[in-house]
């Protein structure tokens, strides 16, 4: 069966400071990979989809990067972090159609 | 582009039953997904429907119209772990990614 990790499940990070999120998904190959984010009360914002190793797709321009260095690696990172990109950060993989999701990890910029 | 309505809040009484409603406008529609989020916590896949018609799973049921751009979700005998968020989503032909809806907070109370 296949499962995601996510990892760290809290973080809290100072203005300024870099990001590196990372995302890997076991039991499965080429699957395509996301990273949602989830403001506090509002809905799920695409930030990135991949297809492929090096591919990858930014739906929002903003101050972060995504990266797919191996097949099933997915790393969302940033150089100096906002306030506004405190959040709920989701991971997330499909194979056919239906969309999976990591636990998720709660981002606090201070 | 893609638009996904559905309400914000609800709520319902333990052991009722309850109807969430979406509708969307997209073009290649390829799915209408619903997922279940508990505050804190990953979305849960739920069901999906790509042909018209009701799909049933126990408790929970779901519909589509693909004429009418419109779903709703089902939720019988209602328990008060049903409080949760449920989200609406729909995939395209055109992309490899699912756009949600905001989510509908719903309360069941004793």
């Amino acid at each position: 069966s296949q499962t995601i990790h996510q990892w760290p499940a809290t973080l809290v990070q100072p203005v300024g400071s870099p990001l590196s999120l990372e995302c890997t998904v076991e039991g499965t190959s080429n699957p395509n990979l996301y990273w949602y984010r989830q403001a506090a009360g509002r809905g799920l914002q695409l930030l990135f989809y991949s297809v492929g190793i090096g591919q990858i797709s930014s739906e929002v321009p903003q101050n972060l990067s995504a990266s797919r260095p191996q097949d099933r690696q997915f790393i969302l990172s940033s150089k100096k972090l906002l306030l506004s990109d405190s959040g709920f950060y989701l991971c997330a993989w499909s194979r056919t159609d239906v969309v999976y999701f990591g636990a998720g990890t709660r981002l606090s910029v201070l | 582009g893609q638009n996904i309505d559905q309400p914000t809040e609800m709520t319902a009484t333990e052991g009722a039953i309850v109807q969430i409603n979406c509708t969307y406008q997209t073009s290649g529609f390829n799915g209408l997904f619903w997922y279940q989020q508990h505050a804190g916590e990953a979305p849960t896949f739920l069901s999906y429907n790509v042909l018209d018609g009701l799909e049933e799973k126990g408790r929970f049921s779901s519909f589509l119209s693909r004429s009418k751009g419109y779903s709703y979700l089902l939720l019988k005998e209602l328990q008060m772990k049903d409080s949760a968020s449920y989200l609406c989503a729909v995939g395209s032909y055109n992309t490899d990614k699912l756009i949600f809806g905001t989510g509908t907070r719903l309360q069941v109370f004793p």
